[in-house]
């Protein structure tokens, strides 16, 4: 069974600031990772994807994320915050033999200060 | 390139009453799936369909039922419905399963059971 579990439901940073989602996954096989956005009134955008390529992923809007096997962790990182990031995000997890199976966290909100 | 429609954007229906709800995949796509948003939650797999077969379910109960057609659109139905049926309904599609590619959602179906 594969699972995730997002750590903090409501993140709250100044602009500008460092943004850290923290996101653990749980899977028997090797995962696929991704990390989402939602905006409100709106569906799911895809910011990144893990595939067992290169651990360090780079995303849309200045967004990365590093797989870390060891700590079954992949944290998604911005380096200075802007007031468009705020949204609700969601790390998920799927495998290879069903891609579109995908197991979503229960999201984080982030929240930009001015 | 027209991407993943939804409708209705809201509904409002009355405990008991059956709904259907519609998905229209992004062009090339060939693979459906359903997931139900509670409030505050995150996004739950229902199911998928596949070149118009069901390809994999979740946790939900036979009232939740769908079709996939020839032309790849989706139906949604939820029959006898309960209050706990409330929630964004999202449908996403990808080119095939068992694809990396990452799942592209409609904005969703906002359904109220009172």
């Amino acid at each position: 069974a594969q699972s995730v579990t997002q750590l903090g439901s409501h993140v709250s940073v100044s602009e500008g600031a460092l943004v850290l989602l923290r996101c653990n996954y749980s899977s028997s096989v090797p995962p696929y990772l991704f990390w989402y956005v939602q905006y409100p009134n709106q569906g799911l955008q895809l910011l990144l994807k893990y595939t067992s390529a290169a651990t360090l992923v780079k995303g849309i809007n200045g967004f990365e994320a590093e797989f870390k096997k060891s700590e079954t962790s992949f944290h998604l990182t911005k380096p200075s915050a802007h007031m468009s990031d705020a949204a609700e995000y969601f790390c998920a997890v799927t495998s290879y033999s069903s891609a579109s199976k995908i197991i979503f966290g229960s999201g984080t909100r982030l929240s930009i200060r001015p | 390139e027209t991407g993943v429609t939804q409708s209705p954007t809201h509904l409002i229906k009355t405990r008991g009453q059956q709904v259907t709800l519609r998905c229209s995949s992004q062009s090339g796509h060939n693979t459906v799936s359903w997931y139900q948003q509670a409030l505050g939650q995150g996004p739950q797999f229902i199911f998928q369909y596949y070149r118009e077969e069901e390809n994999g379910r979740g946790n939900f109960p036979p009232r939740f039922s769908g079709l996939q057609f020839p032309n790849y659109s989706s139906e949604l139905n939820v029959n006898a419905l309960e209050l706990d049926d409330s929630a964004l309904y999202l449908c996403a599609s990808s080119p095939q399963d068992g694809d990396n590619s990452p799942l592209h959602f409609g904005n969703g179906t906002r359904l109220t059971v009172t």
